[in-house]
């Protein structure tokens, strides 16, 4: 069964920095792409950010270029994001998602809640 | 970026009925289009894929048409589990885009 799991969402202050982690299994991980998808409270669905199988093709929405980083750690299973700078407008539910890359988001994860506040 | 616009923004309809769910792209996407269905406290589920193909462990109730810019999501006899919030999402271009939401209520 595939599965992905989100982690180290939390509360953080504007300026600050945060990495979520995503655990995948029941799937060759390396061969997927995969990506982060968001949600702000009450609001729609934002692509993030998506990074090709091998991991040297990274793609991102204007809203987060140049202050989040997408990685993963085929070795481990893993995908990251890496946020700096955060915003109040980073505040979101950010689900980790199989695909995006050349194939649909068709297995997500429960999500992990970040909150940008002072 | 190719901005996808779903109509109507809500839907009120009863068990049993016809829902039909519109998708407009402001260009070209092919077929490169699919649905999300999307409850409250959960995670969105893929549904229909490259416009018209149900994804696994959809049922034959909910099916999808369309290509170029303009798609349409039906659901031909609505459940009263099928009550919830459908996404469109492109990926014929980058930045992957999802339109707004169309969310069917009980009516």
């Amino acid at each position: 069964e595939v599965q992905v799991l989100e982690s180290g969402g939390g509360l953080e202050q504007p300026g600050g920095s945060l990495r979520l982690s995503c655990a995948a299994s029941g799937f060759t991980f390396s061969t997927y792409g995969m990506s982060w998808v968001r949600q702000a409270p009450g609001k729609g669905l934002e692509w993030v950010s998506t990074i090709g199988g091998g991991g040297s093709s990274v793609y991102y929405a204007d809203s987060v270029k140049g202050r989040f980083t997408i990685s993963r750690d085929n070795s481990k299973n893993t995908l990251y994001l890496q946020m700096k700078s955060v915003r109040a407008e980073d505040t979101a539910v950010y689900y980790c998602a199989q695909g995006g890359y050349n194939l649909w988001f068709d297995a997500w994860g429960q999500g992990t809640l970040v909150t940008v506040s002072s | 970026e190719i901005v996808l616009t779903q109509s109507p923004v809500t839907l009120s309809l009863s068990p049993g009925e016809r829902a039909t769910l519109s998708c407009r792209a402001s260009q070209s996407v092919s077929n490169y289009l699919a649905w999300y269905q999307q409850k409250p406290g959960q995670a969105p589920r893929l549904l229909i894929y490259d416009a018209s193909n149900r994804a696994t462990g959809i049922p034959a109730r909910f099916s999808g048409s369309g290509s170029g810019t303009d798609f349409t999501l039906t659901i031909s006899s609505l459940e009263p589990e099928d009550f919830a919030v459908y996404y469109c999402q492109q990926r014929s271009n980058w930045p992957r885009t999802f339109g707004q939401g169309t969310r069917v209520e009980i009516k």
